[in-house]
């Protein structure tokens, strides 16, 4: 597609429920990030792919938190069990991936997350 | 592991006014520098990057920021604030063969007229 492209862009559930957010980045971006944005902070690393192996999930803050990208495109970033703290906006960005590092990410609009 | 530090999380300035928003990094080798925008119920989007290239760099809406290793620095300026560069900046690092992309905690833009 033309952008990467965030669903739902909101959503509101209630303590200990399941949540899943998906992301559909830019065709042929083979590298894959997710972020959580909290209100006044800066984007927070959560996870990285580069095709359908998550190369680095040191961000994903317990094991509640999982994260697929099953044939190294759409990828949906799973919470279970949701607490008041995870409310935040969840971020994915996509990139052409490579060995420099030096790619530049390209965001979507974001999945704003409640959790009452 | 690499990090950057935004210096003040609110910058007020008068338009037509400099611009100058701080930002130190760390890293153990040599890094990737990156200025990012979030303008109002917008997403993020790249500013400009430093790769080693050339140690200053020019990014989109008159913005541009110096590499200086010797203070391990990256800030970002525009010598004529405009309303419409009201916006959150942040800093972000990456190291050559790392994916990973670190973000500072941002610096709130106000332009006053």
């Amino acid at each position: 597609g033309a952008g990467v492209s965030q669903t739902p862009s909101n959503k509101v559930t209630e303590k200990g429920k399941y949540v899943e957010l998906r992301c559909d980045p830019i065709s042929g971006h083979t590298a894959l990030y997710w972020y959580r944005q909290s209100l006044g902070q800066g984007p927070e690393f959560l996870i990285y792919f580069q095709g359908t192996g998550a190369a680095d999930d040191s961000g994903l803050p317990n094991d509640r938190f999982f994260a697929v990208r099953p044939e190294g495109s759409v990828s949906t970033l799973k919470i279970q069990r949701t607490e008041r703290g995870d409310s935040a906006v969840y971020l994915c960005a996509s990139s052409t991936g490579g060995d420099s590092g030096a790619n530049v990410l390209t965001f979507g609009a974001g999945s704003r997350l409640t959790v009452l | 592991a690499q990090s950057v530090t935004q210096l003040g999380s609110h910058v007020s300035v008068s338009e037509g006014a400099l611009v100058l928003l701080r930002c130190n990094y760390s890293s153990s080798v040599p890094p990737y520098l990156f200025w990012y925008v979030q303008y109002p119920n917008q997403g993020l989007q790249l500013l400009l990057k430093y790769t080693s290239a050339a140690t200053l760099v020019k990014g989109i809406n008159g913005f541009e920021a110096e590499f200086k290793k010797s203070e391990t620095s990256f800030h970002l300026t525009k010598p004529s604030a405009h309303m419409s560069d009201a916006a959150e900046y942040f800093c972000a690092v990456s190291v050559w063969g790392y994916q990973k992309v670190t973000f500072g905690t941002g610096t709130k833009l106000q332009v006053i007229p």
